[in-house]
């Protein structure tokens, strides 16, 4: 089983829309959370850092729920300049390990 | 701010051939690590070094080999480059100081083997 999974899409929405991105966790010790978003051929970009008690920047959402070892990405107004891939990452401490899904491609259409 | 910087950015090799891939970071950070991304597949580790003088095997280690003589350097060396080596190669460095803290990637280098 992989370590991360993604609904790798296409999401194609259009401006203005709200779209939301889940990700999987399959393990339970996984102790840190982010969502970083990477554009073609580009390096990753860290989007934000994901918070036990959800946490919001702008017009992003995330949420952690560690009982369903589950996160989710919600961007709201969804602008031109989203489109993107979307990958969820995990992180264990020890040896400070980082798990990265596939990701999940975003296109907002005009 | 110059935060992780790779080069090369481009390099095509023949099979066979050797290359260095060399990863700098000006962030002090203890943690560095190095990816191959290919498409459908992600990210994924090939070695990483949790502090200088030290290295270890990611998910696809072989192939490659790694040093880390040097605190704020990491490289990455193909001893004889074979076509499944083509790919994106990403590095990447975290701090240890405090615990959650994010990746920081460099812009990375795109190798072609023919």
């Amino acid at each position: 089983r992989k370590e991360v999974e993604q609904d790798p899409g296409p999401f194609n929405v259009p401006e203005g829309a709200t779209v939301a991105f889940n990700c999987t966790y399959s393990n339970s010790a996984s102790q840190s959370f982010f969502w970083y978003r990477q554009d073609c051929r580009k390096e990753p970009k860290l989007l934000m850092s994901v918070y036990s008690s959800g946490n919001e920047d702008g017009r992003f959402t995330a949420q952690l729920n560690r009982a369903s070892q589950y996160i989710s990405l919600l961007i709201r107004d969804s602008k031109l300049s989203d489109s993107a891939t979307y990958l969820c990452v995990v992180n264990r401490y020890t040896g400070n390990q980082f798990y990265f899904g596939t990701g999940t491609s975003l296109t907002v259409i005009p | 701010n110059a935060g992780v910087t790779q080069t090369p950015k481009f390099r095509v090799l023949k099979t066979g051939q050797s290359m260095t891939l060399l990863c700098a970071q000006d962030m002090n950070h203890e943690y560095m690590y190095w990816y191959r991304q290919d498409p459908g597949m992600g990210l994924r580790l090939i070695h990483y070094s949790v502090g200088e003088g030290t290295t270890a095997k990611g998910e696809v280690p072989d192939g490659y080999n790694v040093s880390r003589l040097k605190k704020q350097n990491f490289l990455l060396g193909l001893e004889s480059a074979a076509p499944s080596q083509t790919s994106v190669y990403f590095c990447a460095s975290s701090s240890d100081r405090v615990e959650g803290q994010p990746q920081h990637f460099g812009d990375g280098t795109r190798l072609s083997i023919l």
